[in-house]
């Protein structure tokens, strides 16, 4: 099955700074690449993905870059603010019943990044 | 409501006793997970449903089980729990077609 690795686990940064975040993935048949927030006590949520056609997808301060070669992906987070604090996550999906998908598809998740935003 | 519930919040069981968690989505989706985040794992998918029908278990003890009776209604059956179960449970949920998932705020469950 699917294996995602999640680096770093806990990353500190001034206020301002950008913030990049590191996953691996296993399966080279994984085709989607999400990536949520969790604040503390709170549900994920998404804030952007990225699927295997695609080389980078950026949403204001966040992007994504995908490398299907490496098969690794990364988030970045430019201008930090206070209220980026929380911890990330980054998963991968693969098809149900192939390439050609057209099912529902559970997720693999990484550990988690705790993202801390020093003032 | 809207988006994805989960009902209870928050759940402290024995051993032997049997409960039921419910999560309920307003998005009108067709396909529903459960997933289990422990404080030391990444979040592990446990089941999958596609249009009312499991398409998923991922290896989970049969002391959960899941039903869907409907594609806006989820439910997970506890019984015979261990202490390790003590977890948050969420559920979420996506359109068949979609990759994007959705999730509930998740039901803490504390295993005496």
């Amino acid at each position: 099955g699917e294996n995602v690795e999640q680096h770093p686990s806990t990353l500190s940064v001034q206020e301002g700074d950008s913030a990049v975040i590191k996953c691996t993935y296993s399966d080279s048949a994984s085709n989607y690449f999400p990536w949520y927030k969790q604040e503390l006590g709170k549900r994920p949520q998404l804030i952007i993905d990225i699927r295997s056609n695609v080389g980078e997808k950026k949403d204001q301060r966040i992007a994504v870059t995908l490398n299907k070669t490496a098969k690794h992906f990364s988030l970045h987070i430019t201008e930090t603010q206070p209220e980026d604090s929380a911890v990330y996550f980054c998963a991968a999906s693969i098809p149900v019943g192939g390439s050609s998908g057209g099912g529902a598809d559970g997720l693999t998740f990484g550990k988690g990044t705790h993202l801390i935003i020093q003032p | 409501e809207t988006g994805v519930t989960q009902t209870p919040r928050h759940l402290v069981m024995g051993m032997t006793n049997k409960k039921s968690l419910k999560c309920e989505q307003h998005l009108g989706h067709n396909a529903m997970y459960w997933y289990k985040q422990s404080a030391k794992k990444p979040l592990e998918l446990m089941f999958v449903y596609n249009f009312k029908e499991q398409t998923e278990n991922n290896s989970v003890p049969s002391r959960f089980s899941p039903e869907c009776p409907n594609s806006s209604h989820l439910f997970l059956h506890l019984h015979t729990l261990q202490p390790e179960d003590s977890a948050l449970y969420l559920c979420a949920s996506s359109q068949v077609g979609r990759d994007e998932q959705y999730f509930g705020p998740g039901t803490r469950l504390t295993v005496t």
